[in-house]
Formats: C-alpha cells, sequence, structure tokens
C-alpha cells in the first residue's frame, strides 16, 4: 500500500491567500485525523472524521480553518484567508482501528 | 480528559548504551498507548503500542514498553543505542479503545553520540 499520500509537500504563500491541503487516506480505512505540528504546540488534533462524517472539530482553531471529506478516499482543510500564525507542519493520518498511519505532512509557510 | 506528559526534551546517550525515554499519561478511562517516531522532516512512524493484555510491549527497531498502571507510566526503551535512532519520540494516548484521537506528548529528541 502506498500509505497516507499528502501534497503538497511544501507551500509557501502570502498573508491573506487561501490554502488548500489534500490528503488521501489507506484504502479501507474509515477515520481520518488532521494535526498540526508547532515548536511552541507540538502535535495538537485539528478535526477527525469517521466514515467521512465529522466527529470532533473542536481543535479548528476559528472559522478560516474548514475541513471536508467528500468521500472515503479524499479529504481537504482549507484556511481562509491564511495569516502568518498559520506556519506549521499540517499532518494526515487514517486508521481502521486503534492505530494511525501518518503521512509526511504538508509544510505551510504563510509570509 | 488525557494528557500525556514527556520527561526530557533532550536525552543524549552514547551508542550502545540503554536508552530509556520517560511518558507518564492521565486517563479517566483505560489508556490506549503508542509511542511514534519523527525522523527529520518526515511523518509519524508507529514504534509500538499497549491495547490490552500483556504489559510489556515489543516494537520495531528493538523498542519496548512497559504499561504501569499504578505509576501511569509508559516508559520507552532499547538496551543499545544506535546511530540510526536519533530521531524525535513521541508519546500518545487514545481512549475509547483507540477511535478517538491522540493526544501527544511534547516530545523527547534523542542524540546517540558515536
Amino acid at each position: 500500500d502506498a500509505g497516507v499520500i499528502q501534497s503538497p509537500r511544501h507551500e509557501v504563500t502570502e498573508m491573506g491567500q487561501e490554502v488548500t491541503l489534500r490528503c488521501k487516506p489507506i484504502s479501507g480505512h474509515n477515520s481520518l485525523f488532521w494535526y498540526r505540528q508547532t515548536m511552541m504546540r507540538g502535535l495538537e488534533l485539528l478535526i477527525y472524521f469517521n466514515n467521512n462524517v465529522p466527529i470532533d472539530d473542536s481543535g479548528m482553531p476559528e472559522d478560516r480553518f474548514s475541513a471536508k471529506m467528500p468521500n472515503a478516499s479524499f479529504s481537504t482543510l482549507k484556511i481562509q484567508p491564511s495569516e502568518p500564525r498559520d506556519s506549521a507542519v499540517y499532518f494526515c493520518a487514517s486508521s481502521l482501528s486503534d492505530t494511525q498511519y501518518f503521512g509526511p505532512g504538508t509544510r505551510l509557510t504563510v509570509l | 480528559a488525557q494528557s500525556v506528559t514527556q520527561l526530557g526534551s533532550h536525552v543524549s546517550v552514547s551508542e550502545g548504551a540503554l536508552v530509556l525515554l520517560r511518558c507518564n499519561y492521565s486517563s479517566s478511562v483505560p489508556p490506549y498507548l503508542f509511542w511514534y517516531v519523527q525522523y527529520p522532516n518526515q511523518g509519524l512512524q508507529l514504534l509500538l503500542k499497549y491495547t490490552t493484555g500483556a504489559t510489556l510491549v515489543k516494537g520495531i527497531n528493538g523498542f519496548e514498553a512497559e504499561f504501569k498502571k499504578s505509576e501511569t507510566s509508559f516508559h520507552l526503551t532499547k538496551p543499545s543505542a544506535h546511530m540510526s535512532d536519533a530521531a524525535e519520540y513521541f508519546c500518545a494516548v487514545s481512549d475509547d479503545e483507540g477511535r478517538r484521537a491522540l493526544t501527544f506528548g511534547s516530545g523527547t529528541r534523542l542524540q546517540v553520540q558515536p
């Protein structure tokens, strides 16, 4: 299996621009998680889906962040408008039972 | 609510020496516990996990961890460090039999000196 696929791997944008991060989970997995990693806050959950339905979005920082999972094989995390404090590495993970498998991450830099 | 505390943000050992990375957790329900490793510019890779049953769990690359309920600990060990073990290690806890999101510790960066 190819594992969890994320794109792009790196994104540099200017403040105020819209950013869309993409994730393809492992085939057959029914849960998908978005995490953010920063030096200050470490790894923190943003949102997770089960069977394409958002279960817990309490970690989404504010209305500028939105996530969708239109089908079992694709999810997006959108930031609009982006701000410099959004700079971080964003990870997507998927699972079928108790173990989460992580993608390589998207390193986002907002200038 | 759950939480994880990793004592020591940086640990340095000599090649061939014992590796001990500490993790304490807080959980109101029986926890599922995990150790992940992150190499530079990569995602997180599962080292090992405790769900139920045997409290000593063995993982990849010679690592093992012991779940001690009385001490609320899940320390990671390896008898003999290798240069390739240099990385950041994260302890994490999940409830609801692992179906919920993970709560991570702040991470421990392991350096291995030749």
